[in-house]
């Protein structure tokens, strides 16, 4: 079957940085997706990655190692805002997207 | 405001009642798909739409249907709601299949 594994829930410090992991097995791999998703909204595009390496975007990076089933979004310099939940999705070989449950981020002050 | 929109915003409904979800995007996005969402579970997709006039079944089509007569909307029907069928609704879009999907606000239906 398809899996995707994320923890469910981390704590960070405001101004800090935190790695979210990301583990996954699949049909296929046609790119792996990272989203953001404050509490009672839709999920937003984050990062996209398809071939190896890390993809940055300001504070927010992205890391995939297709021969491990690995990825993780690193967040530095750490806000409030950024209390959210993350989830990891993988486009398979039907080019379908198939999501982690996702990982809660708490921030502390 | 290009986007996707989606109604209602929250529904009550009653088990055994019809009812069709609706999402509209006007940014001419060829591909429309339909997500829900519980608590503790990743999304799973129920029904997709490659482009008009065709529709796929995803991981979890059953109690399900959809149509898309054409590009700008995707409406979700519920036959015969059941309470199972209580969860976070979510539509999305994208360009084609293999481009990023963008999601609209979302539909909260409870099904008694």
């Amino acid at each position: 079957g398809q899996n995707i594994d994320q923890p469910t829930e981390m704590t960070a410090t405001e101004g800090a940085i935190v790695q979210i992991n990301c583990t996954y097995q699949t049909s296929g791999f046609n790119g792996l997706f990272w989203y953001q998703q404050h509490a009672g909204e839709a999920p937003t595009f984050l990062s996209y990655n398809v071939l190896d390496g890390l993809e940055e975007k300001g504070r927010f990076s992205s890391f995939l190692s297709r021969s491990k089933g690995y990825s993780y979004l690193l967040l530095k310099e750490l806000q409030m805002k950024d209390s959210a939940s993350y989830l990891c999705a993988v486009r398979d070989s039907n080019y379908q997207l198939i999501w982690g449950a996702g990982t809660k981020l708490i921030i502390k002050p | 405001i290009a986007g996707i929109t989606q109604a209602p915003t929250s529904q009550i409904l009653a088990a055994g009642r019809r009812m069709t979800l609706r999402c509209t995007q006007d940014m001419r996005h060829n591909a429309m798909y339909w997500y829900r969402q519980d608590l503790g579970l990743g999304l799973r997709l129920i029904h997709y739409s490659n482009t008009a006039g065709t529709t796929g079944k995803g991981e979890v089509p059953d109690g399900y249907s959809v149509s898309r007569a054409n590009t700008d909307d995707f409406p979700l029907t519920l036959a015969s709601a059941v309470p199972s069928q209580t969860s976070v609704y979510f539509c999305a879009s994208s360009d084609s299949e293999a481009d990023t999907q963008y999601f609209g606000p979302g539909t909260r239906l409870t099904v008694l």
